[in-house]
C-alpha cells in the first residue's frame, strides 16, 4: 500500500513566480490537508480539501490556493512567491476525520 | 486560540536512558497524534491516541483527555531515536491538526 506521495521533493523558484505542488493521498483516504513548516517550527495548517471543496482554511493569504481532483489527489498553488514562502510543505491524508498520514514533503526555496 | 505546548524543548540523553516528553493542550481534544520527524522532514506516525495508553516496542504513550495532556515515553533510547518529536491535536469544531512546538531529542552513543 503506497503511502502519501508528494512531488517534487525539492524546488527552487524566483521571487514573484508561481509554483504548484502535488499530493496523492493514501489509498482509501478522501481528505487532504496542506501544512507549511518553517525552519525550526511546527507545521502550520494551510487548508483542507474534502469532496473537491475547501472545507477549512488557515491563516494564509489568497496567494495560496488549492484543488482536489475526483481521485482525491490535490494540488497546492502559490502565486507571487515571497522569500518568506521558503519552507517545507507537507501534505496529509485522512480517512474523513481520523489518523493523519503525511507525505515526505516538498522543500521550496524562493530566491 | 487553542494552544499546544510541548516540554522540554530540547533533550540530550545517553544511549540507554529513558525519557518522558509532555504535550499540554488548552481545549478538549478529539484526536491526538505523536510524530517523529526525521532529518529529511518526513513525519513518522508514532501513536494515534485520543485517550488511554498504547505501547509499541520501546515507545509508549498516554493521553488523559480530561486533564488535557499527553505523554510520550521512550525507554532504552538509541541514537536512531534522535530527531524532533511533535504532538498534534484535533479539537472540537475544527478539521485542522494543531501542532506543538516540538521536542528536539539528541541521543549520544
Amino acid at each position: 500500500d503506497a503511502g502519501v506521495t508528494q512531488s517534487p521533493t525539492h524546488l527552487i523558484k524566483t521571487r514573484g513566480q508561481q509554483v504548484t505542488l502535488r499530493c496523492s493521498p493514501k489509498s482509501g483516504h478522501d481528505t487532504v490537508s496542506w501544512y507549511q513548516q518553517a525552519l525550526g517550527q511546527g507545521p502550520q495548517f494551510i487548508f483542507q480539501y474534502y469532496e473537491e471543496e475547501e472545507r477549512q482554511r488557515g491563516n494564509f493569504p489568497d496567494r495560496f490556493s488549492g484543488h482536489q481532483f475526483p481521485n482525491y489527489s490535490s494540488e497546492l498553488n502559490v502565486n507571487a512567491l515571497l522569500l518568506g514562502d521558503s519552507a517545507l510543505y507537507l501534505c496529509a491524508s485522512t480517512p474523513g476525520i481520523g489518523e493523519a498520514f503525511f507525505g515526505q514533503g516538498t522543500r521550496l526555496t524562493v530566491v | 486560540g487553542i494552544q499546544v505546548e510541548q516540554s522540554p524543548p530540547d533533550l540530550i540523553l545517553q544511549e540507554g536512558a529513558n525519557s518522558t516528553l509532555r504535550c499540554n493542550f488548552s481545549d478538549s481534544v478529539n484526536n491526538l497524534q505523536w510524530f517523529h520527524q526525521n532529518p529529511w522532514g518526513q513525519l513518522i506516525n508514532l501513536f494515534y491516541i485520543p485517550s488511554g495508553t498504547k505501547q509499541n516496542g520501546r515507545l509508549s504513550a498516554t493521553t488523559v483527555a480530561t486533564e488535557r495532556y499527553s505523554l510520550l515515553y521512550i525507554s532504552s533510547s538509541q541514537t536512531t531515536d534522535s530527531g524532533v518529536y511533535f504532538c498534534a491535536g484535533l479539537f472540537s469544531g475544527t478539521y485542522k491538526y494543531i501542532f506543538g512546538t516540538g521536542t528536539r531529542l539528541k541521543v549520544l552513543a
